[in-house]
C-alpha cells in the first residue's frame, strides 16, 4: 500500500492527451514539492518533472506538472508510442521523514 | 557528466549481509543528499534510506530500519549501504539517486546509477 495514490493504468490513442493522477496528504504533497518519473521497461527512472512543475533541461514541453492542495497531476499531450512507461509520483513526507512514491500508472499508448 | 554506478549486489542467503556500494563523479559529492531505492521484481519504487551531504543525518524506510545502515565517504565520493538480517522480500534491484536541490532532501532524484541486483534466498 503506496502512502501516494495513483491509477494502475492509463492509455490514450498516439497524438492524444492524457492526465496521471496522484492524491495524497498535508504532511506529503500537501506541504512539500511533487516529483514525477518515468521509467521505461529494463532502465533506470527518469526525472520527468520537479518542483511541482518545473521541467529538468531536455525534457520536452510535451510534460507538465501541476498541484493542488494534496493532489498532484502528470499531463502529457501529443502521445507517442515511445512514451509507454510506467510512471510515478514522489515527494517528501514531513510525518515520516521519508521520501514516498506513488504505486506507478502504466501508460498504453494505443 | 554526473555518474553513479553501484556494485556489491549478488545473491545472499537468509538472514545474510551484504554491502553496497555507488561510486560517484561529476558533481560536488558532499553538497548533495543521495538515497537508496530499490525495485523488487514487477513491482513499483521504493525508498529505502537517504543520507545528507555532510552525513550528518540519516532516514530510513520502516522496512529496513534497524537492519540497513546508509553511510557515505565524501574523500572518496561513494554511497555504501550495509544490509544485515536480509530477507525474500528485500530482493530487489538497488538504485542509488542524486537528489536534484542543494542540500536538502525532496526526493526530486535527477540522476540514478543503473542499478545493482540483490537476491536473498534460502
Amino acid at each position: 500500500q503506496s502512502v501516494l495514490t495513483q491509477p494502475p493504468s492509463v492509455s490514450a490513442a498516439p497524438g492524444q492527451k492524457v492526465t496521471i493522477s496522484c492524491s495524497g496528504s498535508s504532511s506529503n504533497i500537501g506541504n512539500n514539492y511533487v516529483s514525477w518519473f518515468q521509467q521505461l521497461p529494463g532502465t533506470a527512472p527518469k526525472l520527468l518533472i520537479y518542483d511541482n512543475d518545473k521541467r529538468p533541461s531536455g525534457i520536452p514541453d510535451r510534460f507538465s506538472g501541476s498541484k493542488s492542495g494534496t493532489s498532484a497531476t502528470l499531463g502529457i499531450t501529443g502521445l507517442q508510442t515511445g512514451d509507454e512507461a510506467d510512471y510515478y509520483c514522489g515527494t517528501w513526507d514531513s510525518s515520516l521523514s521519508a521520501v514516498v512514491f506513488g504505486g506507478g500508472t502504466k501508460l498504453t499508448v494505443l | 557528466e554526473v555518474q553513479l554506478v553501484e556494485s556489491g549486489g549478488g545473491l545472499v542467503q537468509t538472514g545474510g549481509s551484504l554491502r553496497l556500494s555507488c561510486t560517484a563523479s561529476g558533481f560536488t559529492f558532499s553538497s548533495y543528499a543521495l538515497s537508496w531505492v530499490r525495485q523488487a521484481p514487477g513491482k513499483g519504487l521504493e525508498w529505502v534510506s537517504v543520507i545528507i551531504g555532510s552525513g550528518g543525518s540519516t532516514y530510513y524506510a520502516d522496512s529496513v530500519k534497524g537492519r540497513f545502515t546508509i553511510s557515505r565517504d565524501n574523500s572518496k565520493n561513494t554511497l555504501y549501504l550495509q544490509m544485515n538480517s536480509l530477507r525474500a522480500e528485500d530482493t530487489a534491484v538497488y538504485y542509488c539517486a542524486k537528489d536534484q536541490t542543494f542540500g536538502i532532501v525532496r526526493g526530486s532524484f535527477e540522476y540514478w546509477g543503473q542499478g545493482t541486483l540483490v537476491t536473498v534466498s534460502s
